[in-house]
């Protein structure tokens, strides 16, 4: 089945202590994106990728670290989560890009405390 | 960035009623993408309408483009309660501007 795989998809952590959520597709698409959704914000794009070793900043990078190694694999990284990146995240990948539409991930609902 | 707008922000109905749902801007699209979003799931494409004017129906979803491109509308015809969502409206241009700004979105409940 073609998907986009998050994981963990609930995870509550501490101010500071480095984590990562993982993001993998199977659909062999070049672009990946990452977004997080917040109550009257929307959904927000804080990195994409077009594709293996390219990566750029969207709307809300600040305090996310990405890396595109393989094809398939977009981990989000946060080195040092403070409350204010307590939200929901989606991952989402796409053929070549917007004009082909996005499969999104199922969501990873981050709570730091 | 291309800024799109979308109204109404929230929408309560009853099964059976219509509603129409809005996406504007003040920027010309090429085309544009609907996605629906239900609770505790990502979103799913549902439409891209590429020509001005474009009408295109998904059961009873009727989607259209603006004459201008700068709009778009998404109709449904007797709601049902397996239409509560999210509604999300995103700028589908090709070429290499890939930063994508979806709008706020219209939730819609639809009460049995």
């Amino acid at each position: 089945e073609a998907q986009v795989t998050q994981n963990p998809r609930y995870l509550i952590t501490v101010t500071g202590k480095k984590l990562t959520v993982t993001c993998s597709q199977n659909m062999n698409h070049e672009y990946m994106s990452w977004y997080r959704q917040d109550p009257g914000l929307g959904l927000r794009q804080i990195y994409y990728s077009m594709n293996v070793e390219v990566t750029d900043k969207g709307d809300v990078p600040e305090g996310y670290k990405v890396s595109r190694k393989e094809k398939r694999n977009f981990p989000l990284i946060l080195e040092s989560p403070s409350p204010n990146q307590t939200s929901l995240y989606f991952c989402a990948s796409s053929l070549t890009g917007r004009k082909d539409g996005y499969t999104f991930g199922s969501g990873t609902r981050l709570t730091v405390v | 960035t291309q800024l799109l707008e979308q109204s109404p922000q929230f929408l309560s109905i009853q099964e059976g009623e219509n509603l129409t749902v809005y996406c504007n801007s003040s920027s010309v699209f090429s085309s544009l993408q609907w996605y629906r979003q239900e609770p505790g799931e990502g979103p799913v494409l549902l439409v891209t309408v590429v020509t001005g004017g474009e009408v295109k129906k998904l059961k009873r979803l009727t989607f259209q483009f603006g004459d201008a491109r700068k709009d778009s509308s998404l109709h449904i015809t007797a709601a049902q309660p397996g239409d509560t969502g999210l509604y999300l409206c995103a700028p589908a241009d090709s070429g290499g501007y890939q930063k994508v700004t979806f709008g706020i979105g219209t939730k819609l409940q639809v009460i049995p």
